[in-house]
C-alpha cells in the first residue's frame, strides 16, 4: 500500500466549524507536507513540517507530526466554503541510498457547507 | 497561479493519435515532474527530471515519452493510447539541493480523455 493514507476520505462539515484529517505512513521520512487541490486542478502546497518538528501552525491551519505512531493531522479552524477541496499528505521516504521519493496519500475530500 | 503552466488544460484523442503535453515553469527551479492522477489513485508519479537529466522513471509504458528541452520546459509525448490512460495528468516543479525532499509546485493539469 502507499506511504501515506489520509482518513477519512470524506468529511463534510458546516461553514465555522474545525476540520480534523489525518495522515498515517509507513517508513521514516525526513518531512511531511500536505497539499489541496481543488476539483481537476492542480495541487498547491500547504505546509511542510519537518521531522524534527512536533507543531507547525500557518494562517488557519495546523499540523501535527508523530514520528513514534507515524502520523500526522492537520487541523483547519473556522472553515469556510472556500475550503472545499481534497487535502493530501506526501511523505519523504529514503528508497535506498541517497535518494528520496515524495509520496501522496489518496486524499481527503472536504466539503465545507455553507 | 503557482508558476507552472499546462497545455492545453483539455485534451480528448483517439488511440491512433500522436499528441504532446507541455508544462512551463517561470520559478527557476531545478527539478521537473510529471504525475498521472485517475480517480479513486493516489497520485502516481511518472518521470522526474533534475538538471535536465531523467534521474526517475516508474517503469512507465513506452507509450509515454518525456523530453526536458531544458530546465524551464517539460513534454509529454504521447502515442498509441489506451483508454485506461485517460487521467489528469499533472507537472511540477521544485528547487532540489536534497533532491525530491523539497517542496513542489504543480500547473494546473491536463485532463486527458482517449477514445
Amino acid at each position: 500500500s502507499q506511504q501515506g493514507e489520509e482518513d477519512p476520505q470524506a468529511l463534510s462539515i458546516q461553514e465555522g466549524e474545525n476540520a480534523t484529517m489525518n495522515c498515517s505512513y509507513k517508513t521514516s521520512i525526513n518531512n511531511l507536507q500536505w497539499y489541496r487541490q481543488n476539483s481537476g486542478r492542480g495541487l498547491v502546497h500547504l505546509i511542510l513540517i519537518r521531522s524534527n518538528e512536533r507543531e507547525k501552525h500557518s494562517g488557519r491551519l495546523r499540523v501535527t507530526l508523530d514520528t513514534s505512531k507515524k502520523s500526522s493531522s492537520l487541523l483547519i479552524t473556522a472553515s469556510r466554503a472556500a475550503d472545499t477541496a481534497s487535502y493530501f499528505c506526501a511523505t519523504d521516504a529514503r528508497a535506498g541510498g541517497s535518494n528520496y521519493k515524495l509520496t501522496f496519500g489518496k486524499g481527503t475530500l472536504l466539503t465545507v457547507n455553507p | 497561479e503557482t508558476g507552472v503552466t499546462q497545455t492545453p488544460r483539455h485534451l480528448v484523442m483517439g488511440m491512433t493519435n500522436k499528441k504532446s503535453l507541455k508544462c512551463e515553469q517561470h520559478l527557476g527551479h531545478n527539478a521537473m515532474y510529471w504525475y498521472k492522477q485517475s480517480a479513486k489513485k493516489p497520485l502516481e508519479l511518472m518521470f522526474v527530471y533534475s538538471l535536465e537529466e531523467r534521474v526517475e522513471n516508474n517503469s512507465v509504458p513506452s507509450r509515454f515519452s518525456p523530453e526536458c528541452p531544458n530546465s524551464s520546459h517539460l513534454f509529454l509525448h504521447l502515442h498509441t493510447l489506451q483508454p485506461e490512460d485517460s487521467a489528469l495528468y499533472l507537472c511540477a516543479s521544485s528547487q532540489v539541493g536534497d533532491l525530491f525532499t523539497d517542496t513542489q509546485y504543480f500547473g494546473p493539469g491536463t485532463r486527458l480523455t482517449v477514445l
